[in-house]
């Protein structure tokens, strides 16, 4: 079982241009959520995507959207780039079926990537 | 959404119990009580989870108080991979994660 990959492993952009980060959740899981973790914070919740809409989405303005496939992957898009938005960002899937979780269902983290805007 | 308060940082000594203490007054009904943590350059990781009763799994027991407005994460005896960020995370099951910034715990052969 592959778990949760996530790539670019790295990637530098400058400001102003446009980025797109992809995940593929782990095998059987329906469910993926994005974080975003400064340096030296816990991360923050962006969004969530099950069956293909945004289910939830945290405090993080428009330039972050997102997308899942029918496959379950899901890419992270950020539109004009600022220097804060460098940091780790993290996809996590989970199993929800039918909208309702059956029983605990843990997340499962990628390794994440390493955003640099300059 | 419910806040959580733990120490910055704790430090043990390889193959000793550690206790990561973790107060959430505001606690609502339907909030589990989540332990996930972050070893160096890597994804959070899950560790266990509870809701009302105490819990031991593989990897850590839980320990919650009888009010729910705390609790704490034993590890048994800490090796020296057990070094990581350990965050006390309230919430509903597969609703977001609200992460502080937990605790980093160092461990010392």
């Amino acid at each position: 079982d592959a778990g949760v990959t996530q790539s670019p492993t790295h990637l530098i952009k400058t400001r102003g241009q446009q980025v797109t980060l992809r995940c593929s959740p782990k095998s059987g899981h329906d469910t993926v959520s994005w974080y975003q973790q400064a340096l030296g914070q816990g991360p923050q919740f962006i969004f969530q995507y099950y069956e293909e809409e945004e289910r939830q989405r945290g405090n993080f303005p428009d330039r972050f959207s997102g997308h899942q496939f029918p496959n379950y992957s899901s890419e992270l898009n950020v539109n004009a780039l600022l220097l804060g938005d460098s940091a780790l960002y993290l996809c996590a899937s989970s199993l929800l079926t039918s909208g309702v979780p059956l029983s605990y269902n843990e997340q499962f983290f990628g390794p994440g990537t390493r955003l640099t805007v300059l | 959404d419910a806040k959580t308060t733990q120490p910055n940082s704790m430090e043990s000594n390889e193959e000793e119990p550690v206790h990561l203490p973790c107060n959430h007054s505001t606690i609502s009904g339907t909030d589990y009580i989540h332990w996930y943590r972050q070893l160096p350059s890597q994804g959070p990781e899950y560790v266990i989870h509870g809701l009302t009763s105490n819990v031991n799994n593989r990897m850590a027991s839980l320990a919650i108080a009888e009010d729910r407005k705390s609790s704490t994460l034993i590890l048994h005896r800490a090796t020296l991979r057990d070094a990581a960020v350990y965050y006390c995370i309230l919430g509903y099951n597969t609703d977001k994660l609200i992460f502080g910034t937990g605790t980093r715990l160092q461990v010392f052969p």
